[in-house]
């Protein structure tokens, strides 16, 4: 069935370092490829998310990249702040429904 | 600004106890689901509604059940709770293919 899965499952990062998380999707019908951040205790919220018909798209110091023929995407964090520890989750999507599947997620660590 | 809501944010239950879950959307959202949250296994989706009455399968419907009778308003139902459901349950809704709005989550233990 259809499957997300995400690398690496923790990453710890020094203050000001970049940090990339990737995923594969299996559906090739998926079009729509959100990012969720979800922080200690609270509810996952999305960051950036990204169609099908863009291989990149940019939000200051968050980007996502998507390759279609590779079936996968990548968050990439710049110049990482302790706020920016928490978990991040991706999902890929190919239905008008908005059903998501979602990766395992991965818990970013930024060390001050 | 969306908000969807849960019923209750810690909930205590014992095995063989029928349980619901609510959720309450006030934005209009054909589209609404619930996931549980379990350590290194992510958001496993349960059940999602796209309309009033609608309903499909996610990846574990075993042992659940869901209403949704009122668009704004999505159950889910635990009819015999058993303690591999103890987990932390989360709603969520959107409008067609767009950003999910998550609530803040029920975390339900089963003794």
């Amino acid at each position: 069935g259809e499957n997300v899965e995400q690398h690496p499952s923790t990453l710890s990062v020094q203050e000001g370092d970049s940090a990339v998380i990737k995923c594969t999707y299996s559906d090739s019908a998926s079009n729509y490829f959100p990012w969720y951040k979800q922080e200690l205790g609270k509810r996952p919220q999305l960051i950036i998310d990204i169609r099908s018909n863009v291989g990149e798209k940019k939000d200051q110091r968050i980007a996502v990249t998507l390759n279609k023929t590779a079936k996968h995407f990548s968050l990439h964090i710049t110049e990482t702040q302790p706020e920016d520890s928490a978990v991040y989750f991706c999902a890929a999507s190919s239905s008008n429904t908005g059903k998501l599947i979602f990766g395992q997620g991965t818990t970013l660590q930024v060390k001050p | 600004d969306v908000k969807v809501t849960q019923s209750s944010r810690y909930l205590v239950k014992r095995t063989g106890e029928k349980v619901f879950l609510e959720c309450v959307q006030d934005m209009d959202h054909e589209n609404m689901f619930w996931y549980r949250q379990d350590p290194g296994l992510g958001l496993r989706l349960i059940y999602f509604s796209y309309d009033v009455k609608m309903k499909e399968k996610g990846d574990i419907p075993e042992g659940y059940s869901v209403s949704r009778e009122k668009k704004e308003r999505f159950s889910l139902i635990l009819e015999s709770a058993s303690t591999n459901q103890t987990s932390m349950y989360l709603c969520a809704s959107s409008l067609r293919q767009n950003e999910q709005f998550f609530g803040p989550g029920t975390r339900l233990t089963v003794l």
